[in-house]
């Protein structure tokens, strides 16, 4: 069965400091990958998406990156956070249409 | 216009008693699919149900089915005999387009937080 690991769980960050979450996936090859962003009380919102190593689409500008060294690895990067990126990280996969959670990394920038 | 529209921010229902929770969907599309997701308070998002544009029945899993209106576009889940374990966020989210298609992302709603009572 496939599974989806994300960490770190929780983070607690400076304003100006890098950043960098990892998502991996097991049991698939060649999964579409993707990075949301949660809001504190709000909804799902879609940053990054990959359909294989090498290839990012972005959704939404900001100084947020992704990356996908691996197959079923993807990263999310900052050079240096803002206040306004703290939120729940969420990193998914999708299969016959349907894209499944990880369990999430709490970021707070202070 | 907001595609995804869950009106019911927080909800109590009696344990052991059915509960529907609300969502209206905006899309010029003819392809789409809608889906239900659970957040308990640990905030992994949980898969629940799905509904194809096309589907001629609503959709079940277990205690989930989802009561699917197209000409009213509203896409409600309900959930039979509320247990505890069922109070967390709740969100509706709908993707554009056809089916597996990578760049078709999923839009969600607000969300609606169900409270089950003992």
């Amino acid at each position: 069965s496939q599974t989806i690991h994300q960490w770190p769980a929780t983070l607690v960050q400076p304003v100006g400091s890098p950043l960098s979450l990892e998502c991996t996936v097991e049991g698939t090859s060649n999964p579409n990958l993707y990075w949301y962003r949660q809001a504190a009380g709000r909804g799902l919102q879609l940053l990054f998406y990959s359909v294989g190593i090498g290839q990012i689409s972005s959704e939404v500008p900001q100084n947020l990156s992704a990356s996908r060294p691996q197959d079923r690895q993807f990263i999310l990067s900052s050079k240096k956070l803002l206040l306004s990126d703290s939120g729940f990280y969420l990193c998914a996969w999708q299969n016959r249409g349907t894209q499944y959670f990880g369990p999430g990394t709490r970021l707070t920038v202070l | 216009a907001q595609k995804i529209t869950q009106t019911q921010p927080g909800m109590f229902v009696q344990e052991k008693e059915a509960v529907t929770l609300d969502c209206t969907y905006d899309t010029s599309d003819p392809s789409y699919g809608l889906f239900w997701y659970k957040q308990p308070s640990s905030g992994e998002m949980i898969f629940l149900i799905y509904q194809g544009s096309y589907d001629q029945q609503n959709a079940t899993e277990g205690r989930y089915s989802l009561n699917f209106q197209k000409a009213r576009k509203s896409a409600n889940l309900v959930i039979s005999a509320s247990q505890l374990g069922d109070s967390a966020m709740y969100f509706c989210a709908m993707r554009e387009g056809p089916f597996n298609n990578a760049g078709n992302m999923l839009t969600f709603g607000g969300g609606t937080r169900l409270m089950v009572k003992p």
